[in-house]
């Protein structure tokens, strides 16, 4: 079985300063990794993913996760914040023939003025 | 494009009365799930579809039934609603099982 863990729930840091929000997964198999934003009273969208290939991933906006596959960890960083980046972030895994999606749960960042 | 359409978006439903939760992707998507998000435990996966006419139980099965109609259409039914099953339901789809979810808006449910 697959799991996911988020270690922090709340991370609050100011704007500008840089940022790590911290994901660990288990599983036995070959993963699929991603990070997932969720603003206020909406669905989940898609940040960032890694399927296969170079372990650092990056996204339109900024942020950038590595694969440590030793570690089996999908860190997620971003090197300067925005207000406009308050939001939750979900990490979440597919493993296994059947790839279900695995999320974990959440993390608020909050980046004050 | 709409990408996956949830309905309703807002519902409250007293103890014991069903209802039906309705998913629509118009992405040609193999797979589709539901989920519930519940506060500080994230996504728990309800039910899933990887394929059209194939349906299996995720994490949290108990109290809810799904029909995959048709490869875009994908519905959860809560037969006799109990006030746990207050919580926001995500539908979602993939073009492969585990890949790459779009998800919809989202359904409030609250059971009084």
């Amino acid at each position: 079985a697959q799991s996911v863990t988020q270690l922090d729930s709340q991370v609050p840091v100011f704007e500008e300063a840089p940022v790590e929000l911290r994901c660990n997964y288990s599983s036995s198999v070959s993963v699929y990794l991603f990070w997932y934003v969720q603003y206020p009273n909406q669905g989940l969208q898609l940040l960032l993913k890694y399927l296969s290939g170079s372990t650092l991933v990056e996204s339109i906006n900024g942020f950038e996760a590595e694969f440590n596959k030793s570690q089996t960890s999908f860190h997620l960083r971003k090197p300067s914040v925005h207000i406009s980046d308050t939001a939750e972030y979900f990490c979440a895994v597919s493993a296994g023939s059947a790839r279900q999606l695995t999320f974990g749960s959440g993390t608020q960042l909050t980046v004050l003025p | 494009n709409a990408g996956v359409t949830q309905t309703p978006k807002f519902q409250v439903l007293k103890t014991g009365q069903s209802m039906t939760l309705q998913c629509a992707q118009d992405m040609n998507h193999n797979s589709m799930y539901w989920y519930r998000q519940d506060p500080g435990m994230g996504l728990r996966l309800i039910y899933y579809s990887a394929s059209e006419g194939t349906t299996d139980k995720g994490e949290v099965p108990n109290g809810y039934n799904v029909s995959r109609l048709n490869k875009r259409e994908f519905s959860l039914r809560l037969e006799s609603a109990a006030p746990s099953q207050t919580s926001v339901y995500f539908c979602a789809s993939s073009e492969e099982p585990g890949g790459r979810g779009f998800f919809g808006q989202g359904t409030r449910l609250t059971v009084v």
